[in-house]
């Protein structure tokens, strides 16, 4: 059974960045068919994917156009975990935000226990 | 970019039948997941590849996809079905994930 744990703040000030980071126990971060994602929910916007990062024979990273410019997803092999972050934020970027794993064939099949970042001076 | 389009909110009587729809142009080309999501919860998989239920999932989800609508139904809907549902597709344009907006389902 695959459990991701994540950690990080759950407080930001506007203009710093978000780091969150989901450890991996029961698979490996480098599967060759398994992609590690992060999705936020907010009750104005609902779910929203961010970006993922996936192995196959090399690192790949896909981002969301909305938050291309601001964020990066970065894997971990040593720890086998990955990592979000997300510079520039505003009160805008205040959600709960999930890591999960992507099946091959593109559903979330499992999801981290989420947390909430709140974006706030 | 691909849009998915749910109706905001869904209302049943108990042992009704519920039915919650996901527009998007030419969806039926796409393989449509279904995702419920309950407060302070993460989501859970009820369906994926338009129709497939996961494990541990009731047989009374259901879904399908024709043309430019995919839909979850839920039959002899229970109070512990009361939930945001979600349908999510592979955008393969843009290399994006889709979420649609999400869909309140109420057990009167």
């Amino acid at each position: 059974q695959v459990q991701l744990q994540q950690s990080g703040p759950g407080l930001v000030k506007p203009s710093q960045t978000l780091s969150l980071t989901c450890a991996i126990s029961g698979d490996s971060v480098s599967s060759n068919s398994a992609v590690w994602t992060w999705i936020r929910h907010s009750p104005s916007r609902g779910l929203e994917w961010l970006g993922r990062t996936y192995y196959r024979s090399e690192w790949y990273n896909d981002y969301a156009v909305s938050v291309k410019s601001r964020i990066s997803i970065n894997p971990d092999t040593s720890k086998n975990q990955f990592s979000l972050h997300l510079n520039s934020v505003t009160p805008e970027d205040t959600a709960v935000y999930h890591c999960a794993r992507e099946s091959a064939s593109g559903w979330v099949d499992f999801w981290g226990q989420g947390t909430l970042v709140t974006v706030s001076s | 970019s691909y849009v998915l389009t749910q109706p905001p909110s869904v209302s049943v009587a108990p042992g009704q039948t519920a039915r919650i729809t996901c527009g998007g142009n030419n969806i039926e080309t796409k393989s449509v997941h279904w995702y419920q999501q309950k407060p302070g919860q993460a989501p859970v998989l009820v369906v994926y590849d338009d129709s497939v239920r996961p494990s541990g999932i009731p047989e009374r989800f259901s879904g399908s996809n024709s043309a430019n609508t995919a839909t979850l139904t839920l039959s002899r809907v229970e109070a512990g079905d009361e939930a945001d549902y979600y349908c999510q597709v592979w955008d393969g344009i843009s290399d994006h994930q889709v979420f649609g907006g999400g869909t309140k389902l109420t057990v009167l």
